[in-house]
């Protein structure tokens, strides 16, 4: 499976924007990238997904490199409930005709902590 | 309301004792997944099922078992011969079919070896 690297921790001021960065050089063609986040104590939440666009949804933006070899998840506005652990994941494709059921292969994340 | 549900929260086990852990989704999802995650850690797959009755080893699948009789629930089994089972259990599903990938997650299982 392709690697992802992400740093271990970062930390924002509520309110404030949120870079978090994942590098994946080795990702293939067919490769999404996904992000995932996890409260302590609690399963996983998906967080946003793209392929080679730019994505925006209701919780965060995601930048796609042109190369894709790195990505970066954006959250506008930090709040004290952002605070969790940041899952950047590179998601196989497989199963057939045409139907992806790709497992998820989970890092160690990077932790998001918030300041009031 | 749909989602996946797990059972019990937290479990208990005696040294040598197997234990099923429940996992129920009515989204109906045909993919589903077993994940476990040690303290400070990602989560590693045990066991992922693409369909009704077929089930496929993921990376840490020895000294569990899982049955995949019925699209809704998924059960997995810590047998005996799992050294270190003490753990927090994650089932998931997901469906390939559309546009969205994501996995769902249920609330997880804290198991505790005695």
């Amino acid at each position: 499976d392709a690697k992802t690297t992400q740093p271990n921790s970062m930390e924002s001021n509520e309110e404030e924007p949120v870079h978090l960065p994942c590098n994946h050089s080795t990702i293939s063609g067919t490769d999404y990238i996904h992000w995932y986040r996890q409260l302590p104590s609690q399963g996983p939440e998906y967080v946003i997904h793209g392929l080679t666009s730019n994505v925006n949804n209701r919780m965060a933006s995601l930048a796609i490199a042109e190369d894709r070899k790195s990505s970066t998840l954006i959250l506008h506005r930090a709040t004290l409930r952002d605070a969790a652990v940041y899952y950047c994941i590179l998601r196989d494709v497989w199963g057939a005709g045409g139907t992806s059921y790709g497992k998820l292969t989970f890092g160690q994340g990077t932790i998001l902590t918030v300041h009031p | 309301d749909g989602g996946i549900t797990q059972s019990p929260k937290y479990l208990f086990r005696k040294e040598g004792q197997n234990v099923t852990l429940s996992c129920e989704q009515n989204l109906n999802h045909d993919a589903m997944y077993w994940y476990r995650q040690d303290p400070g850690q990602g989560l590693r797959l045990i066991y992922y099922s693409q369909i009704v009755n077929d089930f496929q080893k993921g990376d840490i699948a020895e000294g569990y078992s899982v049955s995949r009789e019925k699209k809704e629930s998924f059960p997995l089994t810590v047998t005996s011969a799992q050294k270190n089972p003490t753990a927090f259990y994650l089932c998931a599903s997901s469906t390939g079919q559309g546009a969205s990938n994501e996995q769902f997650f249920g609330p997880g299982t804290r198991l505790t070896v005695l």
